[in-house]
This record gives C-alpha cells, structure tokens and sequence, in this order.
C-alpha cells in the first residue's frame, strides 16, 4: 500500500483566513514533504520534515507554516495568503531522506487552492 | 538554467506502439532518476526509476534507458495503451536529501485508440 491521502480536495479561502491542509501516510515513512505546483510546471519543493523535524525549508514565505504533529501526520497551515499562491499543495513521503535507491518518494493526490 | 530538460512538451503514439519519452539532464553530479506519470487533478505517481551504476531498468511494459555520456535518459512504453495518457515528469537527485529531486516540466503524452 503507498497511499499518501491529503484533505481537503479542494480549498477557496479569502487572503485574510486562516487555514490549514492536511496530508496522512501509515507506510511507516519517516520523511514527509510539502510541494507547490503551478499549472504545466513541474513540482517544487517547499518543506522536507525528517524524524518529525523539520529538516528543509525552501526559503518558503512565513505565511506558510508547516506543522509534524507525529511520523504519520503533516499539515500545512495557510495564513494571508495571496492569489499567486494558489496551486496544487502536494503532500509526499518516502522511507528517508537519504539518497539511497529506496527512498522514492510517494505523492497525495493534491489539494488544490484558490486564493481570492 | 534548468539542470532537467523535458525538450517535448507533447507526444502523439498511436494505441499497441512504442513510446519513448526523453530526458536530458546538465548536472554530472546527479546519480538517481526517476520518472513519474500525473493524471489531471491527481498527484503524480511513480513509475520507475534508475540507478547511474546501470543503463537499464526493465518492470512489466516500462523500460528506462540511462546514457549517462550523454546525459540522456529515456522512457519507453511498449505496447503503448490509451491509460498511459498522462503527463510524464523526469526526476533526478543527487543531494543528501531524497526529496531534493529536480523535476523536468513534463512531456504529455496521448495514446489513440
């Protein structure tokens, strides 16, 4: 089983909300990772948590503020968002975050997000 | 300058052919690749991937060829089946860090019935 299940599906908030996107693995990954994707462009890293530590950040705007509640959980919380961020939020995990052969990364299906 | 070069942004294969999508990449220090396949509206999936220490990696109708003096890696599909339309992205790493792939922009590929 390499499921990597995100909610909401679909996310339309206001630039003054706050809200928060959730991703959930139980393949018993220790890395989990937040990508941004824009349409016809490929993923872009945001955050790389390991061990639930937050090991990389992608020089992210602080009104993008990633939480690791436990090695299974990773949210992303929303805060003043603009329009340009709106996109595909990917979650994904893998075995580690080494470089080694079996640490593929699996990806959620997305949450898509509209700023308006 | 983009390290992952996906020069195709479409490719048009005929339903029981082969497909060959290609991937060039700039940066000699990368030694794992990838490629993932992403339907609309879902996230992208792994497909396969490949070590630099081989040229070749074979599973079921998907091979992935590496010529690494050439920089160059490349997917084939064969036979191709209308399911296999998607966007296919190369990926490759070498940083400490497995989530630091680099990604290509993707080749869509169509398969007609």
């Amino acid at each position: 089983d390499t499921e990597v299940t995100q909610t909401p599906k679909h996310l339309v908030m206001g630039m003054t909300n706050k809200k928060s996107l959730k991703c959930e693995q139980h393949m018993g990954h220790r890395a989990m990772y937040w990508y941004k994707q824009k349409a016809k462009k490929p993923p872009e890293l945001m955050f790389v948590y390991s061990y639930e530590k937050l090991s990389i950040n992608e020089s992210v705007p602080s009104r993008f503020s990633p939480e690791c509640p436990n090695s299974s959980l990773l949210n992303l919380h929303l805060h003043a968002l603009q329009p340009e961020d709106s996109a595909l939020y990917l979650c994904a995990s893998s075995y580690g975050t080494a470089r080694g052969s079996g640490n593929t990364i699996y990806f959620g299906e997305g949450s898509w997000l509209t700023v308006v | 300058d983009q390290q992952v070069k996906q020069n195709s942004p479409s490719l048009s294969v005929q339903e029981g052919r082969i497909s060959i999508l290609n991937c060039d990449y700039t940066n000699s220090m990368f030694d794992y690749f990838l490629w993932y396949k992403k339907y609309p509206a879902e996230g992208p999936t792994f497909l396969i991937s490949i070590s630099s220490i081989k040229d070749k990696n074979e599973d079921g109708r998907f091979t992935v060829f590496l010529n690494k003096s050439a920089k160059h890696l490349s997917l084939h599909i064969v036979p191709s089946q209308p399911g296999d339309s998607a966007v296919y992205f190369c990926a490759a790493r070498y940083n400490t860090n497995a989530g630091k792939s680099t990604f290509g922009d993707g080749t869509t590929l169509t398969v007609k019935p």
